[in-house]
């Protein structure tokens, strides 16, 4: 089935240094990739929405500049968290959209901790 | 986006038994929904979908029911298994969103053996 590699699987950084978090389709081609975090005991809530080749479309109150994404192929994008502090500190995950049929896999996460 | 909540915050039932998770929606234009099931620091992992011009869909093990009356889900997993304990979220996808999911509360789920 359609499967979507997320690495690393966890990452600790210092503040003030920038992480960059990789998701890759691994059996078909994803256009569209979206990227959710998600803080402990609590949903995801959806970042940015990653289209290859275009500009992504973040949602409200995600700060573009501090969160950016780049979606250069078909089966990769990437979410850099830039200058992170504690409070960036989340469980962050992407997601694309199953070119066949209508579901939507997940990657397997990335825990990140800035210290 | 879209407010999706769970009623549930909490379950925990009987090994054998059926669990029954509900969410509610919040926008009637909402297309598509998505059961999803998140294991602890893992990925969400897709479960079952539904589109909005059906009202039942059945799976291995489970159902989901749609009412779009008043913009209600479940979630129905027969004979419930330890392996099932997870927190399961309920997603909508608005009409006009870009395939953007919104994803609701999560109910955590418990299988007492």
């Amino acid at each position: 089935g359609a499967v979507v590699s997320q690495h690393p699987s966890r990452v600790i950084c210092k503040s003030g240094t920038s992480v960059k978090i990789e998701c890759r389709s691994l059996d078909f081609q994803a256009t569209t990739m979206f990227w959710y975090r998600q803080f402990p005991k609590q949903s995801l809530m959806l970042m940015a929405t990653s289209n290859e080749g275009s500009k992504a479309t973040y949602e409200q109150g995600v700060e573009k500049d501090k969160f950016l994404i780049n979606h250069a192929s078909l089966t990769l994008s990437t979410l850099t968290v830039t200058s992170a502090h504690p409070e960036d500190s989340s469980f962050y995950i992407c997601s694309a959209r199953v070119t066949r049929g209508y579901g939507y896999t997940f990657g397997s996460g990335t825990r990140l901790t800035v210290v | 986006g879209e407010s999706v909540g769970l009623h549930l915050p909490t379950l925990s039932v009987q090994e054998g038994d059926n669990s029954i998770i509900n969410c509610a929606y919040s926008n009637s234009a909402s297309d598509y929904f998505i059961w999803y099931k998140q294991e602890s620091g893992k990925g969400p992992q897709f479960i079952i979908d539904i589109r909005s011009n059906m009202d039942k869909r059945q799976g291995q093990r489970v159902t989901v029911l749609l009412n779009k009356t008043v913009k209600h889900l479940s979630l129905q997993i027969a004979a419930t298994q330890p392996g099932d304990s997870a927190v399961y979220f309920c997603a909508e996808r608005g009409p006009n969103t870009g395939n953007q999911f919104y994803f609701g509360t999560g109910t955590s789920l418990t299988v007492i053996p």
